[in-house]
């Protein structure tokens, strides 16, 4: 299975900052690489697929980049409603599998 | 706009067997261009993809569980389902159904999530 290492696994920071976070898989694979949002209670959001591609109706100020093993997750100027937990998912190959998750807390 | 919705017990004792169901509004799940995938997220935990159905009844489970999951479709009533045998504490979780794409292996939509504990 390929393991997927994300961080930091806390961050706090502020409204308005710039953020980002993480992902290194343990295999090469290519650009397929996604990110999601989790609210408590609430469905998770796709947020970024295929490494850098931004998902309908997700605000411009997230963003992502990468390729083979390393990739990152930007928030540009972050917003009260942007505070949650993400994680990575890479879709290489099967079984999908999954980051252990950033918890984003407002400083 | 497709929305996802579990459905099942709250609760199931130690060695029984897990049930869920997921309904799909706003779209058919019977599209071709679609898998209808099980993910679960123990308390405290990530997340842990579990396999997908397609329509057509063929099926993809994850090799740590397969031994125990079970996936069906009812094209009829625009529903999937998940069974998992021979619980324990160990498979207490949030599991979400979501869709994601034949071409492509994101998960989007999602549905809220429901959180199964197994306890006696």
């Amino acid at each position: 299975d390929i393991q997927m290492t994300q961080s930091p696994s806390s961050l706090s920071a502020s409204v308005g900052d710039r953020i980002t976070i993480t992902c290194r898989t343990s295999q090469s694979i290519s650009r397929s690489l996604n990110w999601y949002q989790l609210n408590p209670g609430k469905a998770p959001l796709l947020l970024i697929y295929a490494t850098s591609s931004l998902q309908s109706g997700v605000p411009s100020r997230f963003s992502g980049s990468g390729s083979g093993t390393d990739f990152t997750l930007s928030i540009s100027s972050l917003q009260p409603e942007d505070f949650a937990t993400y994680y990575c998912q890479q879709s290489y190959e099967t079984p999908f599998t999954f980051g252990q998750g950033t918890k984003l807390e407002i400083k | 706009q497709l929305q996802l919705q579990e459905s099942g017990p709250g609760l199931v004792r130690p060695s029984e067997t897990l049930s869920l169901t997921c309904s799909v509004s706003g779209g058919s799940i019977s599209s071709s261009a679609y898998y209808w995938d099980w993910i679960r997220q123990p308390p405290g935990k990530g997340l842990e993809w579990i396999g997908n159905i397609h329509h057509s009844g063929d099926t993809y489970y994850s090799a740590s569980l397969k031994s125990r999951v079970t996936m069906s479709v009812d094209t009829s009533k625009n529903q999937f389902s998940l069974m998992l045998t021979s619980v324990t504490v160990a498979d207490t979780a949030v599991y979400y159904c979501a869709r994601h794409p034949r071409a492509s292996n994101w998960f989007d939509p999602w549905g809220q999530g429901t959180l199964v504990t197994v306890s006696s």
